[in-house]
């Protein structure tokens, strides 16, 4: 019964640090996406996938690179994280090109 | 690309009262709109939809409302209680990939 799982919940890095956040389904998605939720700017598509081994850019995909190895896993990697990557991301799926169910979000912080 | 625009900003009502939180999207080829629910610290949930061949769509206390001529579309919750106090966001799929969010509506029902 797990949904959509993100790991982690939190991580504190430093400027120039690289990472990687990882969403797992096991819905069954074809489509799996990943947005930053920012205050007052609402959620914000960084970049997507329609199927395995798929992956497009969406509305801010600078400074992050994704990837879908398996149907049931998203990648969201920092190269070099940035002060302007401190938001709250979320990850999401959905069948229909739409994003139905959503991870419980990963609270980011770049010192 | 798409703008969503969504006011009110906040808003607070009495229990019991209505409470009716409108977006307008700039691109008149988007065909969905979703609607979605996000209490505090939690996820995103999404609770209504509609496609733009549809004027109105019900769920119990939750309706959704098209205008395809304005390029509006609005919420309207009847029946509020304290449960219903959330952040809402609507949306605006354009290519079916790619949701434009509104920048959220936080609702606070007053017992």
């Amino acid at each position: 019964n797990a949904g959509v799982t993100q790991t982690p919940k939190f991580r504190v890095l430093k400027t120039g640090q690289s990472m990687t956040l990882l969403c797992a389904q096991d819905m069954n998605h074809e489509y799996m996406y990943w947005y930053r939720q920012d205050p007052g700017m609402g959620l914000r598509l960084i970049h997507y996938s329609v199927g395995e081994g798929t992956t497009a850019k969406g509305e801010v995909p600078d400074g992050y690179n994704v990837s879908r190895l398996k149907k049931q896993n998203f990648l969201l990697g920092l190269e070099s994280a940035a002060p302007s990557q401190t938001s709250v991301y979320f990850c999401a799926g959905g069948t229909g090109n739409q994003p139905q169910h959503f991870g419980d979000g990963t609270r980011l912080s770049i010192l | 690309g798409e703008n969503v625009e969504q006011h009110p900003s906040t808003l607070s009502v009495q229990e019991g009262d209505s409470a009716v939180i409108k977006c307008t999207y700039s691109d008149s080829a988007s065909n969905y709109f979703p609607w979605y629910k996000q209490e505090l610290g939690k996820r995103p949930q999404l609770i209504i939809d509609i496609r733009s061949n549809v004027g109105e769509k019900k769920d119990q206390r939750i309706a959704v409302t098209l205008n395809k001529t304005a390029k509006h579309f609005s919420l309207h919750i009847t029946e509020t209680q304290p449960e219903d106090s959330a952040v809402y966001f609507c949306a605006a799929s354009l290519t079916g990939n790619q949701f434009y969010f509104g920048t959220g509506t936080s609702l606070t029902v007053i017992p």
